[in-house]
Parts: C-alpha cells; sequence; structure tokens
C-alpha cells in the first residue's frame, strides 16, 4: 500500500481482555517495528522485525505481549489480560532493510483499558 | 544507551513568527543521526528534518532549519514563517547509524507548539 495502515484506529476493551493490534507496512518494506506512546510521552520502541522473524523483542514490557508476523508482510501486536497501564497509542513503523530513510509510521491505534 | 531531551513541555507562536524548540541528548556513540518529528492530532509522526552527526554543516528543509552543536549535544529545531498548519507536536529523536541499534528510534518527550493567527 501507500502507506502504514494500522486498524483499528481506536480501540476499547475491558481489563482482563485480549487484544489484537494489526499494521499493514508498505509493500516491500521487510522491516516492522512496533513502538507504544504513552500519554505525554514520546514513543517507545517495543519490538522489531527483519522479515518474519523477531530481531529485537527486548522492549516488551511483559509476557502479556506478542507479536507476530507470519508471513513477513503484515504483524499482529497482541496483548493478553489487559491491564488500564496498557492504556496507549500504539505505533507501527516500516522500512527497507538497507535505507533506513525510508522509516514510515502508521496513524496508530489508540488502546483505552477500562 | 541513549536520553533524549525535550526541557520545554508547550510553546506558542504567532503566524508569520520564527519560534526554535530546544533538544539535548546524551550517547557514547560517535556516529548517529538526529530527527524531528512532527505529530498531528492525526497521530502519525512526519519526519521535519534529519541530521547526520558527521555532518558539520547544519540541515535545512525550507522554512525549517537545525542548529547541531555536537560537542554540546544539543540539537535545536527553528521554524521561520510559522504557519497554523505547524501546530502540533513536536519529537526530537536519536539513533545510531550502526550496530544491534541501529533500527531502533529514541524519542524526547515532546514540545506541543501552538501557532496562534
Amino acid at each position: 500500500g501507500a502507506g502504514v495502515s494500522q486498524t483499528p484506529s481506536n480501540k476499547v476493551t475491558e481489563k482482563g481482555k485480549y487484544v489484537e493490534l494489526r499494521c499493514d507496512p508498505i509493500s516491500g518494506h521487510t522491516a516492522l517495528y512496533w513502538y507504544r506512546q504513552s500519554l505525554g510521552q514520546g514513543p517507545e520502541f517495543l519490538i522489531y522485525f527483519q522479515g518474519t522473524g523477531a530481531a529485537d523483542d527486548s522492549g516488551l514490557p511483559n509476557d502479556r505481549f506478542f507479536a507476530v508476523r507470519p508471513e513477513g508482510s503484515v504483524s499482529t501486536l497482541k496483548i493478553q489480560r489487559t491491564e488500564r497501564g496498557d492504556s496507549a497509542v500504539y505505533l507501527c513503523a516500516s522500512s527497507l532493510t538497507r535505507d533506513r530513510d525510508s522509516y514510515t509510521f502508521g496513524s496508530g491505534t489508540r488502546l483505552t483499558v477500562v | 544507551a541513549q536520553t533524549v531531551t525535550q526541557s520545554q513541555p508547550e510553546m506558542s507562536v504567532q503566524e508569520a513568527e520564527t519560534v526554535t524548540l530546544s533538544c539535548t541528548y546524551d550517547t557514547s556513540e560517535s556516529n548517529y543521526y538526529l530527527f524531528w518529528y512532527k505529530q498531528p492530532p492525526s497521530r502519525q509522526m512526519i519526519l521535519v528534518i534529519r541530521q547526520e552527526a558527521y555532518k558539520q554543516q547544519n540541515a535545512t528543509e525550507n522554512r525549517f532549519s537545525v542548529n547541531f552543536q555536537k560537542a554540546a549535544k544539543s540539537f535545536s529545531l527553528k521554524i521561520s514563517d510559522s504557519q497554523l498548519g505547524d501546530t502540533a507536536m513536536y519529537f526530537c529523536a536519536f539513533r545510531p547509524t550502526s550496530g544491534a541499534g541501529s533500527y531502533q528510534l529514541t524519542f524526547g518527550k515532546g514540545t506541543k507548539l501552538s501557532v496562534i493567527p
């Protein structure tokens, strides 16, 4: 696609529920990144995919968070047993591996846990 | 590890005037990139300007320019002839040019800029 697409745009869920956030990167971009932006903060790195594999998941806060990219394109960020502290905007970005200048962000998913 | 500090949570400027947003950073890396991103209410992070640390010349993009002081680890953004469409959050960000973290951006907390008609 022309840009990085994230769905849903907004998600409200109850504490304890499971949620999935989807990212559709720019066609041909082999690298994909997830960031979390809490209220009043800058985005913080969560995980980086190179192709299908997670090259660095050191930013995931705990084992309730998991992300996959099974075919090297679309990625899904999964959050189990959501907590109110998980409320944030989750941003996805993609880039060409050898051209970090192509780093492009989506518009994010605003997750609200009530 | 890198840190990026933006000490101005909010700023305002009259339309057509000039404003400067401040950013300082701390790193042990010798080669890196610095960025300013704009985040309007649409939430998408939009790249405004980029500076390569090995270049002494300050980057310029139309009305946007930077003052990069490598020794002081300072990277300010100047917006000239401010327009209403410049109203947004502005984030300073850092990325090493090589190594394990070269794909990862480290952001400051942002400055909310309001352009007043």
